[in-house]
Protein backbone atom coordinates (compact mmCIF):
# COMPACT_ATOMS: atom_id res chain seq x y z
CA UNK A 1 0.00 0.00 0.00
CA UNK A 2 2.71 2.19 -0.47
CA UNK A 3 2.02 5.77 -1.59
CA UNK A 4 4.56 7.19 -3.83
CA UNK A 5 6.45 4.34 -5.13
CA UNK A 6 9.65 4.38 -7.60
CA UNK A 7 12.35 2.17 -9.13
CA UNK A 8 14.56 1.16 -8.98
CA UNK A 9 15.75 1.97 -5.61
CA UNK A 10 19.67 1.73 -6.73
CA UNK A 11 20.93 2.41 -10.25
CA UNK A 12 24.76 2.28 -10.74
CA UNK A 13 25.68 2.87 -14.60
CA UNK A 14 28.40 4.18 -17.11
CA UNK A 15 29.04 7.47 -18.68
CA UNK A 16 26.52 7.83 -22.28
CA UNK A 17 24.29 5.45 -21.25
CA UNK A 18 20.37 5.72 -20.99
CA UNK A 19 18.87 5.02 -18.04
CA UNK A 20 14.98 5.36 -16.68
CA UNK A 21 13.05 5.58 -13.01
CA UNK A 22 9.65 5.14 -13.35
CA UNK A 23 7.38 6.62 -10.52
CA UNK A 24 3.66 5.45 -9.02
CA UNK A 25 1.21 7.09 -7.18
CA UNK A 26 -1.67 5.27 -5.40
CA UNK A 27 -3.24 8.46 -3.96
CA UNK A 28 -5.63 9.77 -6.77
CA UNK A 29 -3.65 12.68 -6.57
CA UNK A 30 -3.39 14.81 -10.05
CA UNK A 31 -0.10 16.12 -9.99
CA UNK A 32 3.24 14.75 -9.71
CA UNK A 33 7.08 15.60 -9.64
CA UNK A 34 10.85 14.84 -9.46
CA UNK A 35 13.07 16.37 -7.38
CA UNK A 36 17.27 16.22 -7.35
CA UNK A 37 19.05 15.72 -4.43
CA UNK A 38 22.68 16.45 -4.89
CA UNK A 39 25.46 15.20 -3.04
CA UNK A 40 24.90 17.97 -0.09
CA UNK A 41 21.71 17.05 -0.02
CA UNK A 42 20.40 20.44 -1.66
CA UNK A 43 16.63 19.29 -3.14
CA UNK A 44 15.78 21.42 -5.87
CA UNK A 45 12.65 20.56 -8.62
CA UNK A 46 13.10 19.42 -11.77
CA UNK A 47 9.56 18.83 -13.37
CA UNK A 48 5.81 19.00 -12.75
CA UNK A 49 3.30 17.37 -14.17
CA UNK A 50 -0.64 18.56 -13.47
CA UNK A 51 -3.17 15.56 -15.49
CA UNK A 52 -0.23 14.38 -17.86
CA UNK A 53 0.54 17.67 -19.04
CA UNK A 54 3.83 19.36 -17.87
CA UNK A 55 4.20 22.61 -15.61
CA UNK A 56 7.39 22.78 -14.61
CA UNK A 57 10.23 22.57 -16.35
CA UNK A 58 13.42 24.01 -14.18
CA UNK A 59 16.44 24.59 -16.77
CA UNK A 60 17.02 21.08 -16.67
CA UNK A 61 19.12 19.40 -19.75
CA UNK A 62 17.24 18.29 -22.16
CA UNK A 63 18.77 15.01 -21.74
CA UNK A 64 16.06 14.42 -19.15
CA UNK A 65 12.74 13.08 -20.77
CA UNK A 66 10.28 12.99 -18.02
CA UNK A 67 7.06 11.17 -19.43
CA UNK A 68 3.55 11.28 -18.04
CA UNK A 69 1.49 7.77 -19.48
CA UNK A 70 -1.38 8.63 -16.64
CA UNK A 71 -1.98 10.93 -13.99
CA UNK A 72 -0.49 8.13 -11.74
CA UNK A 73 2.56 7.54 -13.42
CA UNK A 74 5.58 9.61 -14.10
CA UNK A 75 8.79 8.31 -15.23
CA UNK A 76 11.99 10.28 -16.06
CA UNK A 77 14.05 9.23 -19.22
CA UNK A 78 18.14 9.82 -18.92
CA UNK A 79 20.20 10.02 -21.94
CA UNK A 80 23.33 10.17 -22.40
CA UNK A 81 24.46 9.78 -18.86
CA UNK A 82 27.27 12.09 -17.28
CA UNK A 83 29.28 11.95 -13.43
CA UNK A 84 27.55 15.25 -12.54
CA UNK A 85 24.24 13.59 -12.97
CA UNK A 86 24.76 11.06 -9.75
CA UNK A 87 22.24 12.12 -7.13
CA UNK A 88 19.10 11.06 -5.31
CA UNK A 89 16.22 11.26 -8.07
CA UNK A 90 12.88 12.07 -5.93
CA UNK A 91 9.43 11.39 -7.13
CA UNK A 92 6.53 13.35 -5.55
CA UNK A 93 2.72 13.74 -6.28
CA UNK A 94 0.24 16.12 -4.85
CA UNK A 95 -3.19 17.43 -5.02
CA UNK A 96 -2.65 21.38 -5.34
CA UNK A 97 -6.85 21.89 -5.29
CA UNK A 98 -6.57 20.16 -1.94
CA UNK A 99 -3.78 22.33 -1.07
CA UNK A 100 -2.51 18.58 -0.16
CA UNK A 101 1.44 18.55 0.77
CA UNK A 102 3.85 16.39 -1.11
CA UNK A 103 3.99 13.02 -0.62
CA UNK A 104 7.28 11.65 -1.61
CA UNK A 105 9.04 8.31 -2.89
CA UNK A 106 11.95 6.26 -1.32
CA UNK A 107 14.26 8.17 -4.01
CA UNK A 108 16.59 6.60 -6.48
CA UNK A 109 20.30 6.84 -5.71
CA UNK A 110 21.85 7.75 -9.15
CA UNK A 111 25.75 6.62 -9.45
CA UNK A 112 27.37 7.26 -12.59
CA UNK A 113 30.76 6.03 -12.98
CA UNK B 1 12.88 35.57 -5.66
CA UNK B 2 11.70 33.20 -3.31
CA UNK B 3 14.76 31.52 -0.90
CA UNK B 4 14.36 29.87 2.07
CA UNK B 5 17.64 29.93 4.73
CA UNK B 6 18.26 27.46 7.55
CA UNK B 7 21.36 29.06 8.68
CA UNK B 8 22.54 25.79 10.88
CA UNK B 9 24.13 23.69 9.13
CA UNK B 10 24.79 20.82 11.75
CA UNK B 11 23.51 20.90 15.25
CA UNK B 12 24.62 18.47 17.99
CA UNK B 13 22.69 17.38 21.25
CA UNK B 14 22.64 15.19 23.90
CA UNK B 15 19.62 13.15 24.39
CA UNK B 16 16.55 14.86 26.46
CA UNK B 17 17.70 18.74 25.43
CA UNK B 18 15.50 20.71 23.56
CA UNK B 19 16.37 21.72 20.42
CA UNK B 20 15.31 24.66 18.26
CA UNK B 21 15.72 24.44 13.87
CA UNK B 22 15.54 27.68 12.34
CA UNK B 23 14.29 28.42 9.46
CA UNK B 24 13.71 31.65 7.72
CA UNK B 25 12.10 32.83 4.61
CA UNK B 26 11.86 35.51 1.53
CA UNK B 27 8.91 35.48 -0.89
CA UNK B 28 6.73 38.37 -2.64
CA UNK B 29 3.14 36.31 -2.23
CA UNK B 30 0.43 37.22 0.30
CA UNK B 31 -0.09 33.83 -0.19
CA UNK B 32 1.73 30.70 0.56
CA UNK B 33 2.75 27.95 2.77
CA UNK B 34 5.40 26.71 4.95
CA UNK B 35 7.12 22.86 5.01
CA UNK B 36 9.10 20.76 7.51
CA UNK B 37 10.25 17.37 6.35
CA UNK B 38 12.15 15.13 7.91
CA UNK B 39 15.08 13.25 6.11
CA UNK B 40 16.63 10.44 8.39
CA UNK B 41 19.79 8.28 7.85
CA UNK B 42 17.78 5.53 5.39
CA UNK B 43 17.42 8.36 2.85
CA UNK B 44 13.47 8.92 2.71
CA UNK B 45 11.49 12.41 3.05
CA UNK B 46 8.88 12.06 5.96
CA UNK B 47 6.34 15.04 5.70
CA UNK B 48 6.02 16.87 9.38
CA UNK B 49 4.35 19.73 8.66
CA UNK B 50 1.97 22.58 6.55
CA UNK B 51 1.57 25.84 7.75
CA UNK B 52 -0.85 28.79 5.57
CA UNK B 53 0.57 31.95 5.82
CA UNK B 54 -2.62 33.21 7.02
CA UNK B 55 -2.64 30.92 10.41
CA UNK B 56 0.20 32.28 12.57
CA UNK B 57 -0.61 29.74 15.20
CA UNK B 58 1.72 28.04 16.83
CA UNK B 59 1.55 24.62 16.60
CA UNK B 60 2.44 21.46 18.68
CA UNK B 61 2.60 17.25 17.93
CA UNK B 62 3.90 15.79 20.62
CA UNK B 63 7.48 16.34 21.58
CA UNK B 64 7.28 18.43 18.18
CA UNK B 65 6.52 22.54 18.12
CA UNK B 66 6.39 25.16 15.50
CA UNK B 67 6.53 28.80 15.83
CA UNK B 68 5.47 31.04 13.08
CA UNK B 69 6.33 34.82 12.92
CA UNK B 70 5.39 36.59 9.71
CA UNK B 71 6.67 39.94 11.42
CA UNK B 72 9.96 38.17 10.90
CA UNK B 73 9.77 36.02 8.12
CA UNK B 74 10.72 32.73 10.43
CA UNK B 75 9.26 29.39 10.77
CA UNK B 76 11.21 27.66 13.74
CA UNK B 77 11.21 23.73 15.21
CA UNK B 78 11.33 23.19 18.39
CA UNK B 79 11.79 19.49 19.77
CA UNK B 80 11.49 18.83 22.97
CA UNK B 81 13.58 16.52 25.01
CA UNK B 82 15.12 15.05 22.15
CA UNK B 83 15.61 11.58 21.66
CA UNK B 84 18.01 9.26 19.42
CA UNK B 85 15.52 8.32 16.85
CA UNK B 86 15.09 12.29 15.96
CA UNK B 87 18.54 12.30 14.56
CA UNK B 88 18.28 13.42 10.84
CA UNK B 89 18.10 16.07 8.58
CA UNK B 90 15.58 18.43 8.72
CA UNK B 91 14.37 20.57 5.77
CA UNK B 92 12.22 23.76 5.46
CA UNK B 93 10.88 24.89 2.67
CA UNK B 94 7.88 27.54 1.04
CA UNK B 95 5.56 26.51 -1.96
CA UNK B 96 5.30 28.48 -4.55
CA UNK B 97 2.01 27.69 -6.76
CA UNK B 98 2.22 27.79 -10.55
CA UNK B 99 -0.37 26.68 -12.53
CA UNK B 100 -2.06 24.02 -11.14
CA UNK B 101 1.61 23.02 -9.81
CA UNK B 102 2.83 23.43 -6.13
CA UNK B 103 6.78 24.15 -6.62
CA UNK B 104 8.76 23.45 -3.22
CA UNK B 105 11.83 25.75 -2.77
CA UNK B 106 13.89 23.95 -0.13
CA UNK B 107 16.33 25.45 2.49
CA UNK B 108 19.80 23.18 2.38
CA UNK B 109 19.10 21.30 5.52
CA UNK B 110 19.82 20.99 9.35
CA UNK B 111 21.37 17.76 10.19
CA UNK B 112 20.55 17.28 14.24
CA UNK B 113 22.48 14.83 15.53
CA UNK B 114 21.50 13.25 19.30
CA UNK B 115 23.63 11.65 20.98
CA UNK B 116 22.97 9.12 23.72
Amino acid sequence: DTAVSQTPKYLVTQMGNDKSIKCEQNLGHDTMYWYKQDSKKFLKIMFSYNNKELIINETVPNRFSPKSPDKAHLNLHINSLELGDSAVYFCASSQVRYNSPLHFGNGTRLTVT
Amino acid sequence: AQKVTQAQTEISVVEKEDVTLDCVYETRDTTYYLFWYKQPPSGELVFLIRRNSFDEQNEISGRYSWNFQKSTSSFNFTITASQVVDSAVYFCALSDTQGGSEKLVFGKGTKLTVNP
